[in-house]
């Protein structure tokens, strides 16, 4: 079955330390994997996707295949990075359908 | 360039009724998806479409439905309304399978 899963509903750090937001997925093949996030009151918008290899924000995310892994990482959090994060999988086959995990809220605190 | 509209942003609707929502997706784009986001279970696949083709559909009753125009603009109907359809639905565009998807604000639908 081809599911993700993020296992933090809440990450709360203060400004300044590392974070990190972990997703596991499971598929068969050669997945496609996307970070999204959703800052308050605004819509989802696309944060990485793990084909183009850019950091966005000072994020930055590696597929990990060995582990099933495309955990979401920045050195240092600020406070405007509070927001939901969810982490997706394209769906296999020719289709856009995306696959999303249950999200974690990151906290970042003053 | 403009996003992708979505409309309208809010709905109340009772039981039994049926439901009408739309996408305008990003110029140019002809694939459209939608999803249905709610607190208890995250952001779950309604379906796709593609160049006015349904192409993909999650796993929902036949009550959603959906189709897209010629212009791409695309509506998801929801018939018998059920307490549980409360949700907020997204809409998102892309060119294709092979690019990244552009979502919407949402419809939050409410059902009395």
């Amino acid at each position: 079955a081809q599911r993700v899963t993020q296992p933090e509903k809440l990450l709360s750090v203060f400004k300044g330390a590392p974070v990190e937001l972990k997703c596991n997925y499971s598929y068969s093949g050669s997945p496609e994997l996307f970070w999204y996030v959703q800052y308050s009151r605004q819509r989802l918008q696309l944060l990485l996707r793990h084909i183009s290899r850019e950091s966005i924000k000072g994020f930055t995310a590696d597929l990990n295949k060995g582990e099933t892994s495309f955990h979401l990482k920045k050195p240092f959090a600020q406070e405007e990075d509070s927001a939901m994060y969810y982490c997706a999988l394209k769906g296999s086959g020719n289709t856009g359908k995306l696959i999303f995990g249950q999200g974690t809220t990151l906290q970042v605190k003053p | 360039k403009a996003g992708v509209t979505q409309t309208p942003r809010y709905l109340i609707k009772t039981r039994g009724q049926q439901v009408t929502l739309s996408c305008s997706p990003i110029s140019g784009h002809r694939s459209v998806s939608w999803y249905q986001q709610t607190p208890g279970q995250g952001l779950q696949f309604l379906f796709e479409y593609f160049s006015e083709t349904q192409r993909n559909k999650g796993n929902f009753p036949g009550r959603f439905s959906g189709r897209q125009f010629s212009n791409s603009r695309s509506e998801m109907n929801v018939s018998t309304l059920e307490l549980g359809d409360s949700a907020l639905y997204l809409c998102a565009s892309s060119l294709d399978t092979g690019y990244s998807y552009t979502f919407g604000s949402g419809t939050r639908l409410t059902v009395v």
